[in-house]
């Protein structure tokens, strides 16, 4: 299957300071890229769903100024949570698109990035 | 709004046992329904996954699951897991005809095969 890198995988800030995560499609070009976030033992929770060249579509209750996203190429979308605070540690997940269809097309998903604020 | 439920929250079993996830979602229109699974310090993977057709759709690793529209549910199964298979696994759904393609989770099933 196609390949979705991110990086870093792991992460520790100071609180107040920004983290930028990116989201690389390795072998293939990626019109919409989604970004999860996932709490110990429970579900991904969809933030927001980028797409290469306009603004991200966030989801309820997901701080568009908390977590900037850019989708500036079709390989890359960046995930910054600026102002970041221990309530922001998480494990951040991108998914990616191959196929320009939303009905057919596969997700692929990176491996994840954990952040801990201290 | 789209919503998915696994009843399951950890399930534990000997291996040759057979294994029924549930999962049940709520949307009102047509879906796509899949089925992901996360193995211990690796990344999702896309076990099955259901678009049209027949509702009894076979994965990767032994797995299928049956897509029953008047239970609204998207059931995994397999007749005999082996310690290999141990991992959370994830029902997710994304209503068809959305031009984002958004991809709704539930919460996820952890299964833990005994040897």
């Amino acid at each position: 299957g196609a390949v979705v890198s991110q990086h870093p995988s792991w992460v520790i800030c100071k609180s107040g300071t920004s983290v930028k995560i990116e989201c690389r499609s390795l072998d293939f070009q990626a019109t919409t890229m989604f970004w999860y976030r996932q709490f110990p033992k429970q579900s991904l929770m969809l933030m927001a769903t980028s797409n290469e060249g306009s603004k991200a579509t966030y989801e309820q209750g997901v701080e568009k100024d908390k977590f900037l996203i850019n989708h500036a190429s079709l390989t890359l979308s960046t995930l910054t949570v600026t102002s970041a605070h221990p309530e922001d540690s998480s494990f951040y997940i991108c998914s990616a698109r191959a196929l320009l269809d939303p009905n057919t097309g596969e997700l692929f998903f990176g491996e994840g990035s954990r952040l801990t604020v201290l | 709004a789209q919503s998915v439920s696994q009843h399951n929250h950890h399930v534990i079993l000997s291996e040759a046992a057979s294994l029924e996830l549930g999962c049940n979602y709520s949307y009102g229109g047509t879906v796509n329904l899949f089925w992901y699974v996360q193995y211990p310090g690796q990344h999702l993977q896309l076990l099955l996954k259901y678009f049209s057709g027949d509702p009894l759709v076979k994965g990767i690793k032994g797995f299928e699951a049956e897509f029953i529209k008047s239970k609204f549910s998207f059931n995994l199964r397999k007749p005999s897991v082996q310690w290999s298979d141990t991992a959370e696994y994830f029902c997710a759904v994304k209503g068809r005809g959305s031009t984002l393609g958004r991809l709704y989770f539930g919460r996820g099933t952890q299964l833990t095969v005994w040897p």
